[in-house]
């Protein structure tokens, strides 16, 4: 079963602007984490966030997690072209070891 | 370099004729994963190691097989291919630390 869904399922943007995807979940969970896929290329992980953080900074990369809204956003500051690609949140819960909970993503396009 | 290698990248089958993709990895993780991803979908798991030996079915385990007779290793195994089973696999692992998956570079299966 899929427990992160990804809101919204498409975003395009210009150059310059940021992007702002959200993950809501269904279950508790010990960490999410959110990965980015190049056009039918493996997906890369990007950034973990533990249950009991709130949020998490990695370059241009912002994401915040609100366990009471089982809720998670990622913010992509100052996108670049480069950033065009589809992002997936993913969620641990905990309870069955090492397997990772997926949602459907969302394509970011960014303009030049 | 830490990597998960997938092989065949690309292969076009013709329906009932056994295949196998194979699946490695270099980091000594315990935890290997399949997924298939269809548009749309998102990323669906298909079977799961906890370790070797231990195996288990993901969401959509019909139709496909595997093992893990060795730590490193984690094939899938199409036993009778049906033009259904048509999409882009993804093998990954991930260690005990519940960190980040490493995902190989995808196959994308064509059965006629």
């Amino acid at each position: 079963s899929q427990q992160g869904e990804e809101d919204p399922q498409a975003l395009s943007i210009q150059e310059g602007e940021n992007a702002t995807m959200n993950c809501s979940y269904k279950t508790s969970i010990n960490n999410l984490q959110w990965y980015r896929q190049n056009s039918g290329r493996g997906l890369v992980h990007l950034i973990l966030i533990r249950s009991n953080e709130r949020e998490k900074h990695s370059g241009r990369l912002r994401v915040t997690l609100d366990t009471s809204k089982k809720s998670s956003s990622l913010l992509i500051t100052a996108s670049r072209a480069a950033d065009t690609a589809s992002y997936f949140c993913a969620t641990d819960r905990g309870s069955t070891l090492g397997r990772l909970y997926f949602g459907r993503g969302t394509q970011l396009t960014v303009w030049p | 370099e830490a990597q998960v290698t997938q092989n065949p990248r690309y292969l076009i089958t013709v329906t009932g004729k056994k295949l196998t993709v194979t699946c490695s990895q270099n980091m000594n993780h315990e935890y290997m994963s399949w997924y298939r991803q269809d548009p749309g979908l998102g990323l669906r798991q298909i079977y799961y190691s906890m370790n070797v030996e231990v195996t288990d079915k993901g969401d959509v385990p019909e139709g496909y097989k595997v093992s893990r007779k060795e730590k490193r290793n984690f094939p899938l195994i199409l036993e009778s291919p049906s033009p259904n089973q048509t999409s882009l696999y993804f093998c990954a692992s991930r260690g005990q630390g519940r960190g980040e998956a490493f995902f190989g570079q995808g196959t994308r299966l064509t059965v006629v």
